[in-house]
């Protein structure tokens, strides 16, 4: 079963378009999260949603929405795609918030490419 | 702000020996947790071990262990019996708040 999963696993569009990545945990979590991994492997927290409130947002450009239908899912969606979009996004939860102790677990990752 | 430093980008071990990957951090909480994250060339961001801030005793799991020096803002990992699944790339992580901190990696290369 997996745990944290993640739709499209690649994705390939072009500039200007808009696209969504849809992200689902299975673990009964209570946080999630957005993580962008560019292309020299660094990887950056981007959002954080708990009962699908936001509480992080990590200076991403408003282009970058992210929604929460309900806690289980986090989904992202990219307006206006430009060529430094692409990346790999990974989607993460954890199960609490008011402890910084819980681990985070992470999906298998969208590669997106923006030609 | 708060870095995380991993001073080896790439390090390459036989099979069967043992390694160690650096990381130093630089914070000003006192209580925190602090992870190593692998990723394979399949991409998945795999928990390898944490370790809380506030316990003296260093975590272990199977062949993966840690070196953490507190007051040094000091956190190693070492592998014993490398096998060639560990090839990966390997980040540092401690845990600020809810926030992952993640440093640049190392490369690691088990070789036969």
């Amino acid at each position: 079963d997996t745990a944290v999963s993640q739709t499209p696993k690649y994705l390939v569009t072009q500039m200007g378009n808009d696209k969504s990545i849809k992200c689902e945990q299975n673990l009964g979590h209570d946080t999630m999260y957005w993580y962008k991994q560019d292309s020299k492997k660094f990887l950056k927290i981007m959002f954080s949603y708990n009962n699908k409130e936001l509480i992080i947002n990590e200076t991403v450009p408003n282009r970058f929405s992210p929604k929460s239908p309900d806690k289980a899912h986090l989904n992202l969606h990219i307006n206006s795609l430009e060529l430094g979009d692409s990346a790999v996004y990974f989607c993460a939860s954890s199960q609490g918030l008011a402890s910084s102790t819980d681990t985070q677990y992470f999906g298998p990752g969208t590669r997106l490419t923006v030609l | 702000a708060q870095t995380v430093t991993q001073s080896q980008p790439e390090m390459s071990v036989q099979e069967a020996e043992t390694v160690t990957l650096s990381c130093t951090y630089d914070t000003s909480e006192n209580n925190y947790y602090l992870f190593w994250y692998k990723q394979p060339p399949s991409r998945q961001m795999i928990l390898v071990i944490r370790q809380e801030a506030y316990k003296q005793q260093n975590a272990t799991e199977n062949r993966f262990s840690v070196n953490f020096q507190k007051a040094a803002k000091s956190f190693s990992l070492k592998i014993s019996d490398s096998q060639l699944g560990d090839t990966a790339m390997y980040f540092c992580a401690p845990l600020y708040g809810n926030k992952l901190v993640f440093g640049a990696g190392t490369i690691l290369r088990v070789k036969s």
